[in-house]
Formats: C-alpha cells, structure tokens, sequence
C-alpha cells in the first residue's frame, strides 16, 4: 500500500538553530501534503497545507517564518524550523491523501522534537 | 469551521469485553467524511475505521463498527471482543470538503487483563 516517510524520527538541537524535517510520499504523487503538530498527550492540531509549486496555506496562530514548508516537488515536502526555541518541542506529523480512495489519509511516522 | 468533540478523556475495558468511545461534530457541509484512528505509543497513526456521510448504514471493520447519527452529528466507536493490543489513544476525524482532518481530544483506552 501507499507508504508516506517522515525523517527524522527524533531530532534533538540546541535553542536558536533550525531543523528540517522531510515527509516524502513513497509510491504515489502529492499535490498537497498536510503538517500536523502534537503536544504530549493532546490531540493533533493542523499547522498548515503543503501545496506543490505554490506557497503552503497556514493555519490562523501558526508563524510562517518560523515554520517554513516547502513542496518543491510531487513526493517530497519539507517542514523547516528555524530558531528553534524549547517551546518548539512537540511531535511533528505529517500526512498525504490517497490518490485513489477519497478522503484517506496515509500517515508519517512522526518526528519528536526535543529544543535544548 | 468544524468541530470535533470526544467528552471520554479515558476509558478503561476488560479483556474480550466491549467498549464504546463517543464523538460528537458539528458542520455545516453536507458531504463530508467520519474516522476513527489509533494513535499506539509508536505514536504512529492508524486507521480503524471510515464513515461517508452519505451512506446511511454503519461501517463496521471486524470487531470495530460505528454508530453514525448523522440528525444528531453523533459517530460513536463500538470495539467488541476487546484486545490487549486495542490499547491506544482514539481520536475521532472529520473531512470535509478541504481534505484536511479535524481532530477531537482523544480518548485513551486501557484493556485490562
């Protein structure tokens, strides 16, 4: 089946550097992509949506310089976070949807970010 | 804007025993699509079940079937013949019309032995 790869698993970096975090979607195009973040025990709040070729749409409270997306191309988007700060800690998921079946998701396995 | 809300932070069932986690949306689109996923301590996020609004009977997938009222915008998770591996955090999903999904809370399941 659809497979997406989210790298890396877990990241840790110092206060004030930036991380990039990579979804990629293994066997199938992905015009959009969606970005996710979760804080421990909460539920999964939608940051913004990846759109190939065009600029990401954000959320309404979400920075867009601090999280950067790129969707340079059908497979791969990119979650960039710049300045990192110990707040920025949280799990990072992504998702694509399916090219074939109508509003199914197929899921990243998630990055865990730790900002020393 | 959608809303998506489970009002059960924790649930707990006996093995081989049945357990309903509920969920309630609200939203003014008329096409639009119900789930249910697992998030285990992988934090890996699984698919238990879809609903389309259209469709008036219940899904159902194995041990796990819905309860889809959609006059009352409720869409409850029934798990019959419950497994120690069923334990997990269940978060109930809305799609709409923008393909993104809405959340609820979540519950946590714990199955005791």
């Amino acid at each position: 089946g659809a497979v997406v790869s989210q790298h890396p698993s877990w990241v840790i970096c110092k206060s004030g550097t930036s991380v990039k975090i990579e979804c990629r979607s293994l066997d199938f195009q992905a015009t959009t992509m969606f970005w996710y973040r979760q804080f421990p025990k909460q539920s999964l709040m939608l940051m913004a949506t990846s759109n190939e070729g065009s600029k990401a749409t954000y959320e309404q409270g979400v920075e867009k310089d601090k999280f950067l997306i790129n969707h340079a191309s059908l497979t791969l988007s990119t979650l960039t976070v710049t300045s990192a700060h110990p707040e920025d800690s949280s799990f990072y998921i992504c998702s694509a949807p399916s090219p074939l079946a109508k509003n199914i998701q197929y899921f990243g396995a998630g990055t865990r970010l730790s900002v020393l | 804007a959608q809303t998506v809300t489970q009002s059960q932070p924790e649930m707990s069932v006996q093995e081989a025993e049945t357990v309903t986690l509920s969920c309630t949306y609200d939203t003014s689109e008329s096409d639009y699509y119900l789930f249910w996923y697992k998030q285990p301590p992988s934090r890996q996020m699984i698919l238990v079940i879809r609903q389309e609004a259209y469709k008036q009977q219940n899904a159902t997938e194995n041990r796990f079937s819905v309860n889809f009222q959609k006059a009352a915008k409720s869409f409850s998770l029934k798990i019959s013949d419950s497994q120690l591996g069923d334990a997990a955090m269940y978060f109930c999903a809305f799609s709409g019309s923008a393909r993104q999904l809405t959340f609820g809370s979540g519950t946590q399941l714990t199955v005791l032995p």
